[in-house]
């Protein structure tokens, strides 16, 4: 059974960092790409980021590009998300998501989320 | 990057079918056949119902169908059931110049 569960999330104030981390299981992971997508309080989702298998090819929404950073370790089965210089914006749950077949064809399964607080 | 367009809310009573739009631009839903369509219960993760316009994943009821023409995508749900009340989200490449995917504003569907 595939399972992804996000970690590191928290209370933060604006213009400091954070990494989110998502622990992969139940499927061979360097075999799939990988996304970050969040999701505001009440709002809609936002593609965040993505990653290819062997991180070859990465991609960024235009809000969060320069501030963060998508990483995978596939030796720990692991994806992370470092986020620097945060806003109040980015305030959501961001959820692990991994690409079931393409890398832009869609997001068969989804963690449960962990969520990011940016305030004073 | 703006979001892809949806109604913010549809309706059907139990059997009826509805279909929900999804409309972008030549640099997103036109110009690629990946788009992707979510749904989403109150409090629970998104569930990817198709992919590729079209296909649905294993598990998926043939009750959905997914479409496309231009630049505007669609979702059809056929015989529709209680359980099918929940908010859904279209998604697209959006390539061009940078890789990356952008999503619809979102639709509610409300089951009468």
């Amino acid at each position: 059974e595939v399972q992804l569960v996000e970690s590191g999330g928290g209370l933060v104030q604006p213009g400091r960092s954070l990494r989110l981390s998502c622990a992969a299981s139940g499927f061979t992971f360097d075999d799939y790409a990988m996304h970050w997508v969040r999701q505001a309080p009440g709002k809609g989702l936002e593609w965040v980021s993505g990653i290819s298998w062997n991180s070859g090819s990465i991609g960024y929404a235009d809000s969060v590009k320069g501030r963060f950073t998508i990483s995978r370790d596939n030796a720990k089965n692991s994806l992370y998300l470092q986020m620097n210089s945060l806003r109040a914006e980015d305030t959501a749950l961001y959820y692990c998501a991994k690409g079931d077949y393409d890398f832009w064809s869609g997001y068969g399964h989804w963690g449960q989320g962990t969520l990011v607080t940016v305030s004073s | 990057q703006s979001a892809l367009t949806q109604p913010r809310s549809v309706s059907g009573s139990p059997g009826q079918s509805v279909t929900i739009s999804c409309t972008g631009t030549s640099s997103d839903v036109g110009g690629y056949n990946y788009v992707s369509w979510y749904q989403q219960h109150p409090g629970k993760a998104p569930k990817l119902m198709i992919y590729d316009v079209s296909k649905r994943p294993s598990g998926v009821p043939d009750r959905f169908s997914g479409s496309k023409s231009g630049n505007t995508a669609s979702l059809t749900i056929s015989g529709l059931q209680a359980e099918d009340e929940a908010d859904y989200y279209c998604c697209s490449y959006a390539g061009s110049y940078t890789s990356r995917s952008v999503f619809g504003t979102g639709t509610k569907v409300t089951v009468l």
